[in-house]
């Protein structure tokens, strides 16, 4: 399975955006990259998927890279029900296999008030 | 809709001893995916099960095994309980189809302790 590599902390103020890097430099062509966060105590939950162009949804923005080798997730504007840890997951966009979520140790973010 | 549910949410077993778990996935969801989370090795992908077949297999002991029911309803099971076990083991859904916009839908996770 490709990689993907996220800082293992990041911080942030309550009310300000907050940008979640992840490389992915062996991303094959094929391959989704997908967003899930894990807010404590909870089991994790999706928050946004990508291939080539950058996505928008009511949680977030996924900008990905020209080369796709790195994307960043965008939350706009910080809340404290954002602190989580967040996920970047490659995805294989067809056979079963694309069931089998491969998670890397996330980043843990913390939103300060 | 109601969400995944996982029953029992805490267990405690003592070692050697077996134990089941059980999962229900969202109302038409056919695919059931089980993931074990600890602290050293972080979520892990145990096995997912679409239409009553093992579709996918992590790479666990033969120890872990799971099945699924005409209805959807998985279960997951663990023989020969070792002190290493001890996780918390979540159940995700999905609808199952080819489409990667199939997004995962995870239960609480059912806490397992074996002393």
């Amino acid at each position: 399975d490709a990689k993907t590599t996220q800082p293992n902390s990041m911080e942030s103020n309550e009310e300000e955006p907050v940008h979640l890097p992840c490389n992915h430099s062996t991303i094959s062509g094929t391959d989704y990259i997908h967003w899930y966060r894990q807010l404590p105590s909870q089991g994790p939950e999706y928050v946004i998927h990508g291939l080539t162009s950058n996505v928008n949804n009511r949680m977030a923005s996924l900008a990905i890279a020209e080369d796709r080798k790195s994307s960043t997730l965008i939350l706009h504007r910080a809340t404290l029900r954002d602190a989580a840890v967040y996920y970047c997951i490659l995805r294989e966009s067809s056979g079963g296999s694309n069931y089998k979520l491969t998670f890397g140790k996330g980043t843990l973010l913390t939103v300060n008030p | 809709k109601a969400g995944v549910t996982q029953t029992p949410r805490y267990l405690i077993k003592t070692r050697g001893q077996q134990v089941t778990l059980s999962c229900s996935p969202i109302s038409g969801h056919r695919s059931v995916s089980w993931y074990q989370q600890t602290p050293g090795q972080g979520l892990q992908f145990l096995f997912e099960y679409f239409s009553e077949t093992q579709r996918n297999k992590g790479n666990f002991p033969g120890r872990f095994s799971g099945r699924q029911f005409s209805n959807s309803r998985s279960e997951m099971n663990v023989s020969t309980l070792e002190l290493g076990d001890s996780a918390l083991y979540l159940c995700a859904s999905s609808g199952g189809g080819s489409a990667i916009d199939n997004e995962q839908f995870f239960g609480p996770g059912t806490r397992l302790t074996v002393l």
